[in-house]
């Protein structure tokens, strides 16, 4: 079955960092995979796409890797600060829908 | 960027009872929405896509008699949540994609918390 992977375990950082989150998936072969910012009782918003045949996307201190050999993607919040405390979710197109990752947590403390 | 409303943010009801849910597109028409339910620390999880004017998809596992979608129109989809029961106490969100194509990024309702006592 067709699965996306983030590791359930909280991510402490200190402000200052860079942020590193990672999604793995299986049995999909995405053209595109999407990453979604979550905050408490609030609904997803969109953060970034890349394709494919796009080993890496950058926007502002946001980038993102995109391995379809490993299945994988990996996020990056550099210079991190405590407004980017919240819990970031992996998605991947299934037929016209999204599925998602449960998503990591994310808190940056000053 | 796009917006989508979602209302109640939050209902509380009697078990027995039954609950409707909107969700609108206010700057955009979606033919297509979809419905998503989301339990604590979980994923979300994709219930149903809505099609305007015609019958909704749902997902394996989930009752179809239990949740009435409605897509009347290219703006607002329904979701009534039927004899509800304290297992459907969740956190329902809405979606829509202003674009066609799967290289698209999706907008998100704020949410629905409903807690069935």
């Amino acid at each position: 079955s067709q699965k996306i992977e983030q590791n359930s375990e909280a991510l402490n950082i200190q402000e200052g960092k860079t942020a590193t989150l990672t999604c793995n998936y299986t049995n999909y072969s995405p053209a595109y995979l999407q990453w979604y910012r979550q905050d408490p009782g609030r609904g997803p918003v969109f953060l970034l796409l890349i394709r494919e045949n796009e080993k890496e996307k950058r926007k502002e201190r946001l980038k993102v890797t995109f391995d379809t050999t490993l299945k994988q993607s990996l996020f990056h919040i550099t210079a991190s600060q405590p407004a980017d405390s919240a819990t970031y979710l992996c998605a991947l197109n299934s037929g016209y829908a999204l599925n998602f990752g449960k998503g990591t947590s994310l808190l940056v403390t000053p | 960027g796009a917006v989508v409303s979602q209302h109640p943010s939050w209902v509380i009801c009697k078990s027995g009872t039954s609950v409707k849910i909107e969700c609108r597109s206010l700057d955009f028409q979606a033919t297509t929405m979809f419905w998503y339910r989301q339990f604590p620390k979980q994923s979300l999880m994709l219930m149903a896509t809505s099609n305007e004017g015609s019958k909704a998809t749902y997902e394996q596992g989930v009752e179809k008699d239990k949740f009435l979608i409605n897509h009347a129109s290219l703006t607002l989809s329904t979701l009534t949540v039927t004899s509800a029961h304290p297992e459907d106490s969740s956190f329902y969100i809405c979606s829509a994609r202003p674009t066609r194509g799967l290289n698209t990024e999706a907008f998100f309702g704020q949410g629905t918390r409903l807690t069935v006592v």
